[in-house]
């Protein structure tokens, strides 16, 4: 079971970004798709869990959504800002080996 | 707010051992299961280990199964990790992480602490 991401996006400030997220061996439809940002030289934190819904703090720019024909999810950040540039990695469950799995992840440019 | 802590990383040589700790608080430590994943320096994020809240599901990565042991002290509100048989590839910073459901599965996410870094190398 693989997830596969961009290895690099970029887009301009105020703009909007997709980064998608293939799985591949599993269906993403019953196994949930999660998201986290990790800035440079930090950890990563949630900014989408559950495919689309967001931790607390996170604000409403950041949007997720899943495509059950294409088994894949999409992460959607609205109106960029500086501050968005980061590392970008989704998540799910392998449900046949009972491991969790990350996608490469994808850095987000904002320039 | 959800605080963990990390410690126990240093630079060892292959074949050598190491325990990580990580010290919980900010929740009810006790209610969800925990979970290590470890990060390659420039590399993307691979995860290690995982453990139910009462220690009954343990379940490990490929990678490190029969090598690493995962245990957590609910009286102390910590978990561990022992490595042994330490390999080069398993250099990188080891991230404690909090589950958001008691028992890891499908619904299982990460809160994630600053992380500790291990070396292996001769």
């Amino acid at each position: 079971f693989m997830l596969t991401q961009p290895l690099s996006v970029s887009e301009s400030p105020g703009k909007t970004v997709i980064i998608s997220c293939a799985g591949g061996g599993g269906n993403l439809a019953t196994t949930f798709v999660h998201w986290y940002r990790q800035r440079p030289g930090r950890a990563p934190t949630a900014v989408i869990f559950d495919y689309n819904r967001r931790p607390s703090g996170v604000p409403d720019r950041f949007s997720g959504s899943i495509d059950s024909s294409s088994n894949s999810a999409s992460l959607t950040i609205f109106g960029l800002k500086t501050e968005d540039e980061a590392d970008y990695f989704c998540q799910s469950y392998d449900s046949v080996k009972h491991h969790w799995v990350f996608g490469g992840g994808t850095r987000l440019t904002v320039l | 707010e959800v605080q963990l802590a990390e410690s126990g990383g240093g630079s060892v040589q292959p074949g050598r051992s190491l325990r990580l700790s990580c010290a919980a608080s900010g929740f009810a430590f006790d209610d969800y299961a925990m979970h290590w994943v470890r990060q390659s320096p420039g590399k993307g994020l691979e995860w290690v280990a995982g453990i139910s809240w009462n220690s009954v599901k343990i379940v490990y990565a490929d990678s490190v199964k029969g090598r690493f042991t995962i245990s957590r002290d609910n009286a102390k509100n910590s978990l561990y990790m022992e490595m042994t048989s330490l390999r080069p590839e398993d250099t990188a910073l080891y991230y404690c992480t909090k589950d958001n459901i008691a028992v890891p599965g499908t619904g299982t996410w990460f809160d994630w602490g600053q992380g500790t870094l291990v070396t292996v190398s001769s």
